[in-house]
């Protein structure tokens, strides 16, 4: 039992390339979230799936994409990197019933 | 958005000392999570809190919901090196359409030996 896995762990990006972040979690969770972590502002909700089928965007959507693959996996993608994107990337899932939200290790992307 | 203040932003302390934190907002809050990251980790959830005056224990950690609904304290005895890291709480504003959380920006904890 793995939790939430990401997918990389680190990477570099140009400015203009693109890239999907890949999130999985084996906790058969309804719902999935996409957080991104910058020093002094916390974390703030890029996009989310409350369950299969569904994705509604958060506090700070421009510029991402996100596919709900299926129950299991929640991608996120960048189109055209910008160094304001250069940030900790973070998965996390919630069950059907309460609010708690389990994180996965989190993707160190640095945009130049 | 609504927004939780968070304090303190930092404290260091000697080891086996007690901590003392807490969380606080102008809207009413009906849960309170609280989370702790290692560098260069994910969160990972300490205690989660559901009712106004709860109280509740993990090992050396004690949380409370205050009563209020609007802010909740975060109590360590006894700290010991393994404590450092930062804090966050988190909560869901009561009556939120949404099933999304709100976060504080953190307590970054430091044990002196």
């Amino acid at each position: 039992n793995a939790g939430v896995t990401q997918t990389p762990k680190f990477q570099v990006l140009k400015t203009g390339q693109s890239m999907t972040l890949q999130c999985a979690q084996d906790m058969n969770h309804n719902s999935m979230y996409w957080y991104r972590q910058d020093p002094g502002m916390g974390l703030r909700l890029i996009y989310y799936s409350a369950s299969e089928g569904t994705t509604d965007k958060g506090e700070v959507p421009n510029g991402y994409n996100v596919s709900r693959l299926n129950k299991r996996e929640f991608s996120l993608r960048l189109e055209s990197a910008a160094p304001s994107q250069t940030s900790v990337y973070f998965c996390a899932s919630r069950a059907g019933t309460g609010y708690e939200q389990y994180f996965g290790p989190g993707t160190r992307l640095t945009v130049t | 958005g609504q927004q939780l203040n968070q304090s303190p932003q930092s404290m260091f302390i000697q080891e086996g000392e007690d901590v003392s934190m807490n969380c606080t907002s102008s809207s009413i809050f009906n849960t309170w999570l609280w989370y702790k990251q290692d560098p260069g980790e994910g969160p990972v959830l300490l205690i989660a809190l559901y009712k106004a005056g709860e109280l509740t224990s993990n090992g050396r950690l004690t949380a409370q919901f205050g009563i209020t609904r609007k802010d909740s304290f975060l109590n360590i005895s006894a700290s010991i090196p393994s404590d450092v890291g930062i804090y966050f709480c988190a909560g869901r504003v009561s009556g939120a359409g949404s099933y999304q959380l709100t976060f504080g920006k953190g307590t970054k904890l430091s044990v002196i030996p």
